[in-house]
């Protein structure tokens, strides 16, 4: 069974820009969560979708964003990066959100 | 808020001594408490969970304990290899949002051949 792919693995970005990460969860999973994680902040919750819909959102600004699609694909957007955006962003999948969640290997992004 | 403290790292072990790594939580439900593993260049790998009090949750060695009364869920492994050098996380998932995860910092494990 194939795990969580997220793509791409790397980023490299410039201030002011903005950025799509994209996750495709395991098959048969509807959860998708996304964390940031950061040497400073740990890891941190940014949002969770299930059937398309954001049930929960942790607190970052509204430059963060994300969409889940019906095949439960999901991607995340963040606009006008700045440098403390630099981070490991985690994609983790569950059935329907209840069952211990698996991550995939994240995209490193990097701005400059 | 719900909270982990997980002990500060480095822990730096030789081959074949026993590991312990401490994790204390908070929370206003009765959550489910899990220990992840990330190896350098990788994601998170669920090592193991449990669900209520008095859980005991083990794989790969590895033995944690769902304790309610002190509030923790520490890490165990009567004999560390050099594979097991890692970061490991502690991390919660409180009921009403089961799929919110609170982590702790991580520690990160040294194992010496």
């Amino acid at each position: 069974k194939a795990g969580v792919t997220q793509t791409p693995r790397y980023l490299i970005k410039t201030r002011g820009q903005q950025v799509t990460l994209s996750c495709s969860p395991i098959s048969g999973h509807r959860s998708v969560s996304w964390y940031q994680q950061t040497p400073g902040q740990g890891l941190q919750f940014l949002f969770e979708y299930f059937s398309e819909t954001q049930r929960n959102k942790g607190n970052f600004p509204g430059r963060f964003s994300g969409r889940q699609f019906s095949n439960s694909r999901s991607e995340m957007n963040v606009s006008t990066l700045e440098l403390g955006d630099s981070a490991l962003y985690l994609c983790a999948s569950s059935p329907e959100g209840s069952q211990p969640q698996h991550f995939g290997d994240g995209t490193r992004l990097s701005i400059l | 808020g719900n909270s982990v403290t997980q002990m500060e790292g480095p822990v730096t072990l030789s081959e074949e001594a026993f590991l312990t790594i401490n994790c204390t939580y908070t929370a206003t439900g009765y959550p489910s408490l899990f220990w992840y593993v990330q190896y350098p260049g990788e994601g998170l790998q669920l090592l193991l969970k449990a669900t209520k009090a008095d859980d005991k949750g083990s794989n790969k060695g590895f033995e944690a304990t769902y304790r309610k009364e002190t509030t923790s869920f520490h890490l165990e492994k009567g004999s560390v290899q050099v594979s097991d050098s890692a970061v490991y996380f502690c991390a919660l998932s409180d009921p009403p949002v089961p799929y919110k995860y609170i982590f702790g910092t991580g520690t990160r494990l040294k194992v010496l051949a």
